[in-house]
């Protein structure tokens, strides 16, 4: 069971332009997010995370977005530079778990386009 | 410098081995976790540790073993039992279960090969 889904497994989008990758989960017991980015042998990185009781937590060029009610996240990153090609994971934690185990998406491969 | 790191990299293993993986970290987490990643598939956790002499299977824990002997680290075997175990493993790191949220630091990774 799929607890953490990123339906698009690629994204292409030109140098410059929004990025908008999206994440859908079912456990409404999750309430704390992230987003990792990963290049090829390599470990995931942090990015930016938002917990439940927001809806918007923005870093830099990066912006989560959190609609609890459709239990979907999005990460937009604007401008797209050629260096944010990488795989973007997102993850969810339900606290209440007490160990707090991260539950991943599959991944979505962004190119950006020159 | 601190930080996670695995060793080794790149390991090829003859089918009907065992392996195991080497994490150790210096940044006095508490928590520690390995994942395991397939083309398509995600990171998906294999075990955990909270506390020293303490650990948890995680969803895919069938074919391999950890110890949490020290603080700084967390090996993982992956024995014969394991039916397919040829993928990319990484180790990670949490500040500990008494911190809500918080981010995982996760290491470069080791590449197991089964030939």
């Amino acid at each position: 069971d799929q607890q953490v889904k990123q339906n698009s497994p690629s994204l292409s989008v030109q140098e410059g332009r929004i990025s908008i990758l999206n994440c859908d989960y079912t456990n409404s017991m999750f309430d704390y997010f992230l987003w990792y980015k990963k290049y090829p042998a390599e470990g995931p990185t942090f990015l930016i995370s938002i917990s439940s009781i927001k809806d918007k937590n923005e870093d830099g060029r990066f912006t989560v977005f959190l609609n609890k009610s459709a239990k979907h996240l999005s990460l937009h990153i604007v401008p797209s530079q050629p260096g944010d090609s990488a795989v973007y994971f997102c993850a969810a934690s339900a606290s209440a778990r007490g160990a707090q185990k991260l539950v991943f998406g599959q991944g979505t491969r962004l190119t950006i386009n020159p | 410098d601190g930080g996670i790191t695995q060793s080794p990299k790149y390991l090829f293993r003859k089918e009907g081995q065992n392996v195991t993986l080497s994490c150790e970290q210096n940044l006095n987490h508490d928590a520690m976790y390995w994942y395991r990643q397939d083309p398509g598939q995600g990171l998906r956790l294999i075990y955990y540790s909270q506390i020293v002499n303490d650990f948890q299977k995680g969803d895919i824990a069938e074919g391999y073993s950890v110890s949490r002997e020290k603080k700084e680290s967390f090996p993982l075997t992956v024995t014969s039992a394991q039916k397919n175990p040829t993928a990319f493993y990484l180790c990670a790191t949490r500040i500990g279960p008494g911190v809500k949220g918080g981010e995982l630091f996760f290491g470069e990774g080791s590449r197991l090969t089964v030939l």
